[in-house]
C-alpha cells in the first residue's frame, strides 16, 4: 500500500514571500509522483509528474525536485502571489491506467 | 477540449432514491476513474475503466454501479445511499499508457 504524507498541512505566507511544501511517500515500488494544483469549486490542475530520482521540474514560478531514493518531493513557490492559494496535493501512482494515492494536501493562503 | 466535466454540480439524494452522476471527456482518454473525497480527506480510488472495461474496483459497496457506455462517457449510479456516502465524487482520464490524469470538478453529493 503506498501511503503518501504532506506537510505542512497549511500555511500563510504573505505576497512575495517564497515557499516550500513536502510530500513524502514509501520509497520501494515507486512509480510516478505527481502534484496538483486544487482551487475550491474548480478541477484539480495537473502541474508535474515525476518519475525519475534527481527530476527537476519548473513550471513558472513553481518548481518540483524529486528524490526516489528517500522518497520525497519538494514544491517550491517562488514570489507568492494571492492567485496561488490553494490546496496542492501531491499523489503516488502505482502504474498506468492505475491508481493515485493522495496525500491530504498543503492549504496556501497568500495574502497581500 | 482538454476539459473533463462532470454534472450534475451538486445533488441532493434521499436513501430510497435512484440517481446517476454523469461524466465526459473528448481528449481520446481511453482509461477513466472515480474517485471520492469526504471533507479533509484525500480523494481515494473507488473504480477504473480502461478501454471502456472495468480493470479496478476497490471494493466499493455494490450500491454504488459504474457504467462506460463509450469512450468518452462515464456514468455512476447510485442506489439506496447512506448518509455517510455523502462526499466529493470527482471523475478522471488518461491515456491508459500514462499515469497523468486529468480531473473534473466533480459532484457535490448529500444524502438526507
Amino acid at each position: 500500500i503506498l501511503n503518501v504524507e504532506q506537510s505542512p498541512q497549511s500555511l500563510h505566507v504573505q505576497e512575495g514571500d517564497s515557499t516550500n511544501f513536502t510530500c513524502s511517500f514509501p520509497s520501494s515500488n515507486f512509480y510516478a509522483l505527481h502534484w496538483y494544483r486544487w482551487e475550491t469549486a474548480k478541477s484539480p490542475e495537473a502541474l508535474f509528474v515525476m518519475t525519475l530520482n534527481g527530476d527537476e521540474k519548473k513550471k513558472g514560478r513553481i518548481s518540483a525536485t524529486l528524490n526516489t531514493k528517500e522518497g520525497y518531493s519538494y514544491l517550491y513557490i517562488k514570489g507568492s502571489q494571492p492567485e496561488d492559494s490553494a490546496t496542492y496535493l501531491c499523489a503516488g501512482g502505482a502504474g498506468t491506467a492505475s491508481k493515485l494515492t493522495f496525500g491530504t494536501g498543503t492549504r496556501l493562503q497568500v495574502t497581500l | 477540449d482538454t476539459e473533463v466535466t462532470q454534472t450534475p454540480k451538486h445533488l441532493v439524494m434521499g436513501m430510497t432514491n435512484k440517481k446517476s452522476l454523469k461524466c465526459e471527456q473528448h481528449m481520446g482518454h481511453r482509461a477513466m476513474y472515480w474517485y471520492k473525497q469526504k471533507a479533509k480527506k484525500p480523494p481515494e480510488l473507488m473504480f477504473v475503466y480502461s478501454y471502456e472495461k472495468l480493470s479496478i474496483n476497490e471494493s466499493v459497496p455494490s450500491r454504488f454501479s459504474p457504467e462506460c457506455p463509450n469512450s468518452s462517457l462515464l456514468n455512476l449510479h447510485l442506489h439506496a445511499l447512506q448518509p455517510e456516502d455523502s462526499a466529493l465524487y470527482l471523475c478522471a482520464s488518461s491515456q491508459v499508457a500514462s499515469n497523468e490524469q486529468f480531473f473534473g470538478p466533480g459532484t457535490r453529493l448529500t444524502v438526507l
